[in-house]
């Protein structure tokens, strides 16, 4: 069975430093891989997903299928990235395994 | 309207209570989800329609029952539910995922806190 691996639970760092939260998963086939934030009191949402390559927030992520990761990166940390993040995994059909989360507080 | 809503927000009931969580969207979307979140923890899959027609269920007791009317409908019944039961119930939605092509991405509500006493 697929599984999903967020090292960290919590992961606070200083405004303008440089962040990212490891994501690690375990199939052997060709998985599609996710990132999910939760800001407080709003609702899950899509970050950004690795098909799509591209940036949000700042954010990047990229699929290293050697290393079965998708670590989530951003230069510079701002406040507003204080949420939840979870990473994700679809496999076949469309349904997501989650990873456990990892709290990032980002201070001033 | 790309937005998915959940009624009631908030919910306490009795374990001998019958009770119902809707969720609807109308963004055309044809798979509809309910996962079952607790504090801290990430969300776990209960159920998945898919076209109007439950095609997953995830080892849920049947005291947790769906229903989806519709194309943009989704409940979920509950019945003698357990303080164990007491959680965060999301609802998301999607285009079905198409052989062949990649997995759609999951619009989620607001959630229904549900509180078992």
């Amino acid at each position: 069975a697929q599984r999903v691996t967020q090292p960290e639970k919590l992961l606070s760092v200083f405004k303008g430093a440089p962040v990212e939260l490891k994501c690690n998963y375990s199939y052997s086939g060709s998985p599609e891989l996710f990132w999910y934030v939760q800001y407080s009191r709003q609702r899950l949402q899509l970050l950004l997903r690795h098909i799509s390559r591209e940036s949000i927030k700042g954010f990047t992520a990229d699929l290293n299928k050697g290393e079965t990761s998708f670590h989530l990166k951003k230069p510079f940390a701002q406040e507003e990235d204080s949420a939840m993040y979870y990473c994700a995994l679809s496999v076949g059909y469309s349904t997501l395994t989650f990873g456990k989360g990892t709290m990032l507080l980002v201070s001033p | 309207d790309t937005e998915v809503t959940q009624t009631p927000k908030h919910l306490v009931m009795g374990m001998t209570n019958k009770k119902s969580l809707k969720c609807e969207q109308h963004m055309g979307h044809r798979a509809m989800y309910w996962y079952k979140q607790k504090a801290k923890k990430p969300p776990e899959l209960m159920f998945v329609y898919s076209y109007e027609k439950l095609s997953i269920n995830e080892s849920v007791p049947s005291r947790f029952s769906p229903e989806c009317p519709n194309s943009s409908l989704l409940n979920l019944h509950l019945h003698a539910l357990q303080p164990e039961d007491s959680a965060l119930y999301l609802c998301a939605s999607s285009h079905p995922r198409v052989a062949g092509t990649s997995t759609d991405t999951q619009y989620f509500g607001p959630g229904t806190r549900l509180t078992v006493l």
